[in-house]
Formats: structure tokens, C-alpha cells, sequence
């Protein structure tokens, strides 16, 4: 079946410790995404990808990395310079302009 | 920047009672989506409006666009259990490029 993989779906991290998170899809789909999560709150863009070796910023991209070297993955580095990284992050794409996006299941990223 | 903003932010209801959330936008959008997140979940696409004062229904869910392509509805009918979730819509800016702003949500839990 084609989806999308998000993993791990727990992570811990130290304070001052950068982390990866990773983001994996088999539907050939172009536009990748990353947003995150606050608790009872909705969804922030942190970066976009519309194709390989292209990426954009989000409405909040401060302290967070991503690279796209393969059309199926687009990892997420949240660094030690994001000062509130404790949220629930999920990744997307999409097929076309007009489709809906499809949903990974998300990882849970504490600072402890 | 644009903002969705939806209301209400929580909705319970008894069950087989009717919910409304409502969404509006700062800004003029090219389309709206809307998205369903349960419990401990990940949004699942619903469904998306293009065209002025479109009306779209699925099974008991309505979904209306309005006229000036600002606000958007989803209306439920006679609720279930199994509508219990976080109902988001998402929009694309009219000449804004391929993000989607998601609006705050609307949690709604139904009761025996």
C-alpha cells in the first residue's frame, strides 16, 4: 500500500542536542511538507518541497533544517537553536496542486 | 500574514444532534479544503471547494463555500460517536502559491 512513514513516532531529545526526523513516502507524489502540532492548536508550516533539490520556508522555519535529495524523502532537523521544539510533528504531500494532502502519522518530539 | 480562523474552538453534543464549524479567512482564497483528525491521530483529507457558493455533501457532512470565497461551513446531521475528532479547514491563497494555511480547528466530542 503507498503512503507516507514518519519516524520514530516517540522521540526524546536533550536540550542543546539536534534531532532528525524522518519522512518517507511511496506516491510518487511531488510536494512534500512539514508542519507542526501544538497541543489543541493547529497546524504551522515549518518548510515545503514542490520538487527534488528545491525547498521553501514556512511561517516558522526558525531553529528547523531540511534538505530534499530523493523525491520520496524529506527529512526534518530540528536544531538546538529552536527554543520550544516539544510539539508533534507531522509530515505531507500531495499529488497535484489541487489534490489533498496525505498525512504521515506523525512523531511525538520531547525535550527532556 | 493570513489567517483562517475557525469557530467554535470545542463542540459537545449529544448524540444524533446537528454541529456547524465555521471558518473564515483574512484573505481571499482560491480553494478550501477540510480535514479530520481523531484522538491521538493525523488529519485525513475530506474533501475540497473551489468554486463560489459551492455546496458539497458526503453522507450526513455538508460543506459550503461562500460567495466571496472567504468562509467556508462543514455541517454535520445527527451526529455519531464516530465523528468525534478535530475538524480543521485549510486554505490556499488566491495567488499565493501552493501553501495551504490551515485554520485553528474545531474539537468536537459527541455523548451518549
Amino acid at each position: 500500500d503507498g503512503g507516507i512513514t514518519q519516524s520514530p513516532k516517540y522521540l526524546f531529545r536533550k536540550e542543546g542536542q539536534n534531532v532528525t526526523l524522518s519522512c518517507e513516502q511511496n506516491l510518487n507524489h511531488d510536494a512534500m511538507y512539514w508542519y507542526r502540532q501544538d497541543p489543541g492548536q493547529g497546524l504551522r508550516l515549518i518548510y515545503y518541497s514542490q520538487i527534488v533539490n528545491d525547498f521553501q520556508k514556512g511561517d516558522i522555519a526558525e531553529g528547523y533544517s531540511v534538505s530534499r535529495e530523493k523525491k520520496e524523502s524529506f527529512p526534518l532537523t530540528v536544531t538546538s537553536a529552536q527554543k520550544n521544539p516539544t510539539a508533534f510533528y507531522l509530515c505531507a504531500s500531495r499529488r497535484e496542486s489541487n489534490y489533498g494532502y496525505t498525512f504521515g502519522s506523525g512523531t511525538r518530539l520531547t525535550v527532556v | 500574514g493570513q489567517q483562517v480562523m475557525q469557530i467554535p474552538q470545542y463542540q459537545h453534543v449529544q448524540e444524533g444532534e446537528d454541529f456547524t464549524t465555521y471558518c473564515n479567512s483574512s484573505t481571499t482564497l482560491s480553494n478550501i479544503q477540510w480535514y479530520k483528525q481523531r484522538p491521538g491521530g493525523h488529519p485525513v483529507f475530506l474533501i475540497q471547494l473551489v468554486k463560489s457558493g459551492e455546496v458539497k455533501k458526503q453522507k450526513r457532512l455538508t460543506f459550503q463555500f461562500g460567495e466571496a470565497k472567504k468562509n467556508s461551513s462543514l455541517h454535520i446531521t445527527a451526529t455519531q460517536t464516530t465523528d468525534v475528532g478535530t475538524y480543521f479547514c485549510a486554505g490556499r491563497v488566491t495567488g499565493g502559491g501552493n501553501k495551504l494555511t490551515f485554520g485553528t480547528g474545531t474539537q468536537l466530542k459527541v455523548e451518549l
